[in-house]
């Protein structure tokens, strides 16, 4: 079936180190979204991305949507102690009706 | 607050029964999406309601079933229940239901079977 691949699953960095993680589908996507989901919580979007090449800044947090609409990637700068938990990005699959969520990369930092 | 309750936020039952998590979407949400998290796993997508017809199904056991009632809360019913339920299972609701719609996700019901 359609799948969303998010990679890696894991990352362990320094404070104050960069983060990255990406999202992949084999078949062009309509829309992504990220979310964020915090230890213990439940995820919170964070924001959607439509167009072909897109991309969106929201402080630290880059986001991108690739020119083929395949995939995405999250690039968190300089890393906080905040920044920790889950992040799944979600992509929809054009000729699909539902949103698929990737596995997710746990995020954990060292102070 | 997301706006979307769940309850119960925990449940402790034996493997066999039967049980049913209830979520109240955000006001004016039509669009319910529930969704099934194991322990360190992603998020498995089980089912969607739209004003209270089913719009989209996912990975879904026959033994699970669900519903949205006439005043938009939605009930996921889980019977014969196994081990392997166990999971937290979030509630989720959007105003359209479409897909580039965002999603506000409950607290999340966590489930434990024995």
């Amino acid at each position: 079936g359609q799948q969303v691949m998010q990679i890696p699953q894991y990352q362990h960095v320094q404070e104050g180190e960069d983060f990255t993680t990406y999202c992949n589908s084999s078949t062009t996507l309509s829309n992504i979204q990220w979310y964020k989901q915090r230890p213990g919580g439940h995820p919170v979007f964070l924001i959607q991305l439509v167009k072909s090449g897109e991309v969106k800044k929201q402080k630290r947090l880059t986001f991108q949507f690739g020119e083929a609409k395949k995939n995405s990637s999250l690039h968190i700068t300089a890393t906080q102690t905040t920044d920790v938990g889950t992040y799944f990005c979600a992509g929809a699959h054009s000729s699909a009706s539902k949103i698929i969520f990737g596995s997710g990369t746990r995020l954990s930092i060292r102070p | 607050d997301s706006g979307v309750t769940q309850t119960p936020k925990h449940l402790i039952t034996a493997t066999g029964q039967r049980v049913t998590l209830r979520c109240s979407p955000r006001s004016g949400d039509l669009s319910v999406y529930w969704y099934q998290q194991s322990l360190d796993q992603g998020l498995q997508f089980l089912i969607q309601y739209y004003n209270g017809e089913e719009r989209a199904k996912g990975n879904i056991l026959e033994r699970f079933s669900a519903q949205q009632f006439p005043d938009l809360h939605s009930e996921l019913n889980l019977s014969s229940l196994e081990l392997g339920d166990s999971a937290l299972y979030f509630c989720a609701s959007s105003a359209t239901g479409t897909v580039n719609t965002e999603a506000f996700f409950g607290q999340g019901t966590r489930l434990t079977v024995v």
